[in-house]
C-alpha cells in the first residue's frame, strides 16, 4: 500500500500568513489522483483539491495545490480564521486508497 | 449535479452484519471510469477506505477488512450496497461513499452516516 506521510504533525498560525502543508507518498502517485481535504472538528472531510491542482467547487482560490510522483504541496494563501481544522492529504490510484496522518491548522 | 447519500442503521450489535447502501445520481456507474467506494472515518482518526466497485464490477477491498466486507452494485436502481460482517465496537465510525471517474480524477463524497457499533 502507498503510504503518505504528512508534514508537519501541527502549525500555529497568524490570519493573513501563507503556509504550505507537505505529503510524501512511498512510491509515486499519479497527478489526476491525489486529494487534499480540510476538516474542521464534528464535520466531515471538505474536497479542497483535486487531481493535484484543481479547486473543488466553491473552494477560494488562495488554497493551491501542486506536485508530482511523491512529493505534493498545499499552499494557503492568506490565511483565514475559517481555515483551523486538520488538512489531509489522499491517493485515490492504487487499491487501497491511503491518506496522510493529518497536519493541525491552528490560528 | 452529482450526489450520494448514505442509509442504514445508526447503531448495530457486535457480532451483527451491517448493511449500508448509496443511493447516487447524476451520474451511471455504467459509464467506462466510473467507480464508488466506501470509506469510513472513526471518531478522532484519519479516514479510512473499505472498498470499491468500478463500471466493469470489478472489486477491490481493504487488506485490514477483507473476509469481513462484501461491496456490490445496482446500477437500475443507482445504488451501491456495503455489507460487514460480524462488527465489533472498533468500527463505530462515520461512513462515507464516494464517486471517482477515472478520466478526469474527479471525486464526490457523500454527507456520511454515523454508525455506533454497541450492545
Amino acid at each position: 500500500e502507498i503510504v503518505l506521510t504528512q508534514s508537519p504533525g501541527t502549525l500555529s498560525l497568524s490570519p493573513g500568513e501563507r503556509v504550505t502543508l507537505s505529503c510524501r507518498a512511498s512510491e509515486s502517485v499519479r497527478s489526476t489522483y491525489f486529494a487534499w481535504y480540510q476538516q474542521r472538528p464534528g464535520q466531515a472531510p471538505r474536497l479542497l483539491i483535486y487531481s493535484t491542482s484543481f479547486r473543488a467547487i466553491g473552494i477560494p482560490d488562495r488554497f493551491s495545490g501542486s506536485g508530482s510522483g511523491t512529493d505534493f504541496s498545499l499552499t494557503i494563501s492568506g490565511l483565514e480564521p475559517a481555515d483551523f481544522g486538520v488538512y489531509y492529504c489522499q491517493q485515490y490510484e492504487m487499491s487501497p486508497w491511503t491518506f496522510g496522518q493529518g497536519t493541525k491548522v491552528e490560528i | 449535479q452529482i450526489t450520494l447519500e448514505e442509509s442504514g442503521p445508526s447503531l448495530v450489535k457486535p457480532t451483527q452484519t451491517l448493511t449500508l447502501t448509496c443511493s447516487f445520481s447524476g451520474f451511471s456507474l455504467n459509464s467506462v471510469g466510473a467507480s464508488v467506494a466506501w470509506l469510513r472515518q472513526p471518531p478522532g482518526k484519519a479516514p479510512e477506505w473499505l472498498a470499491v466497485v468500478y463500471w466493469d464490477d470489478d472489486k477491490r477491498y481493504s487488506p485490514a477488512l477483507k473476509g469481513r466486507l462484501t461491496i456490490t452494485k445496482d446500477t437500475s436502481r443507482n445504488q451501491v450496497v456495503l455489507k460487514v460482517t460480524d462488527v465489533d465496537r472498533v468500527d463505530t465510525a462515520t461512513h462515507f461513499c464516494v464517486h471517482s471517474q477515472t478520466a478526469s480524477g474527479r471525486i464526490y463524497w457523500g454527507r456520511g452516516i454515523l454508525v455506533t457499533v454497541s450492545s
